[in-house]
């Protein structure tokens, strides 16, 4: 257990679909990340939050939404999504030079 | 662009030291994190080096040279357990979110 709660930890959705991500985490951090991790790629950096306010998008599609609505907790939420944005998503924290991870959610699209 | 280069795999033997090895080139250079993964779990962190040098943790260690844009990961005494992903990651700037290598698959052999 890490600190920083990922749910739901997996998830089955249709392109047509609408469905969210949620991050949790109760370590005080002011940072928080959302990042993609596909096969055989580097974790992708997507979104970065300092404060509650957006900091970083990485080029991300707009299918990707996100929203910090306090500092604890990080939303994605996803729609239209396509087959290859199936991936693991990871949310992470940090303050400092340690970044802290959620167990992530598995992501498939069909 | 941010580019970070590491081995895809590395097999050794349990008992024996592996050394990891992680070249950059990014926009910006505030740190070198290494990263731990076993399949199916987060990321975990396991070291940070700000300045050249050697860090010690235990069994781990890592070091970088910062005019030779280069670090690498040194495990000695290798575990079973120690079978995992090992990723290197940059910060860019001082809000130190991460840029992260590919990852190096780390396997050990009885």
């Amino acid at each position: 257990e890490t600190g920083v709660t990922q749910t739901p930890r997996h998830l089955v959705m249709g392109m047509t679909n609408k469905k969210s991500l949620k991050c949790e985490q109760h370590l005080g951090h002011n940072a928080m990340y959302w990042y993609k991790q596909s096969a055989k790629k580097p974790l992708e950096l997507m979104f970065v939050y300092n404060f509650k306010e957006q900091t970083e998008n990485n080029s991300v599609p707009s299918r990707f939404s996100p929203e910090c609505p306090n500092s604890s907790h990080l939303f994605l939420h996803l729609h239209t999504l396509q087959p290859e944005d199936s991936a693991l998503y990871l949310c992470a924290s940090s303050q400092g030079t340690e970044a802290f991870f959620g167990q992530g959610t598995r992501l498939t699209v069909v | 662009g941010q580019s970070l280069e590491q081995p895809s795999e590395v097999t050794a033997v349990e008992g024996a030291i592996v050394q990891i090895n992680c070249t950059y080139q990014t926009s910006g250079f505030y740190g070198l994190s290494w990263y731990q993964q076993h399949d199916g779990g987060a990321p975990t962190f396991l070291s940070y080096n700000g300045l050249d040098g050697l860090e010690e943790t235990g069994r781990f260690s890592s070091f970088l040279s910062r005019s030779d844009s280069y670090g690498y990961l040194l495990l000695q005494e290798l575990q079973m357990k120690d079978s995992a992903s090992y990723f290197c990651a940059v910060s860019l700037d001082s809000s130190y979110k991460l840029i992260f290598g590919s990852g190096t698959r780390l396997l050990v052999r009885p």
